[in-house]
């Protein structure tokens, strides 16, 4: 069965420091990627999103990147954090299947991401 | 403009009552709608999908359906549960060149006993 990871499940970090997230996928292979920042009480607002390794789409400008240095690692990072980055930050995968309207995205814990 | 909006913005109810959460959207072209659970601090979890022929679809005590033609969709909750205290989203995906989810804010519902 496929699982999704992802850490630390809770990070405090002062304006201006570095920020690296991780999420891993297992027991599948070439999926999508996608990571989300959902504000509280706030819906997902979709960051960046991957289709295979080295591929990257950003969908707002923002202070923040992403990578994916294998087929299921995908990290989000930022250089100075602001205090806006504050928010809760999901990992979510979907199956690469092609002609599928089947497009569940499974999500990963979660980190909660606090900027002081 | 693809939009997908969701009312009421929260919602109160007693345990073993019943509620109706709304979703219309502006999203073209359509391709399906699934409605997501998600628990305090906590990645959503799909409850139901409908693509453009399905107008219900059931998953125990939850009932979504689908009018494409008004472009709204509605979760039934039936027999609500304390458990059932959670977010509730839809999300609406086009047909269109690769994938494109538009997520609704959701619904912040509260069961109390």
């Amino acid at each position: 069965s496929q699982t999704i990871h992802q850490w630390p499940a809770t990070l405090v970090q002062p304006v201006g420091s570095p920020l690296s997230l991780e999420c891993t996928v297992e027991g599948t292979s070439n999926p999508n990627l996608y990571w989300y920042r959902q504000a509280a009480g706030r819906g997902l607002q979709l960051l960046f999103y991957s289709v295979g390794i080295g591929q990257i789409s950003s969908e707002v400008p923002q202070n923040l990147s992403a990578s994916r240095p294998q087929d299921r690692q995908f990290i989000l990072s930022s250089k100075k954090l602001l205090l806006s980055d504050s928010g809760f930050y999901l990992c979510a995968w979907s199956s690469h299947l092609s002609g599928t309207v089947d497009n569940e995205q499974f999500f990963g814990p979660g980190t909660r991401l606090t900027v002081l | 403009k693809n939009q997908v909006e969701q009312s009421p913005q929260s919602l109160i109810i007693l345990e073993g009552k019943n509620c109706t959460l709304q979703c219309n959207y502006t999203v073209s072209p359509f391709s399906n709608l699934r409605w997501y659970k998600q628990d305090t601090g906590r990645g959503p979890v799909s409850l139901t999908i409908m693509t453009f022929s399905e107008n219900t679809k059931s998953n125990g005590r939850y009932t979504a359906t689908l009018d494409a033609d008004t472009k709204q969709s509605s979760l039934h909750i039936t027999a609500s549960q304390l458990s059932d205290s959670a977010s509730y989203i839809c999300v609406v995906t086009r047909n269109t060149g690769g994938f494109k989810t538009i997520f609704g804010a959701g619904t912040r519902l509260f069961v109390k006993a």
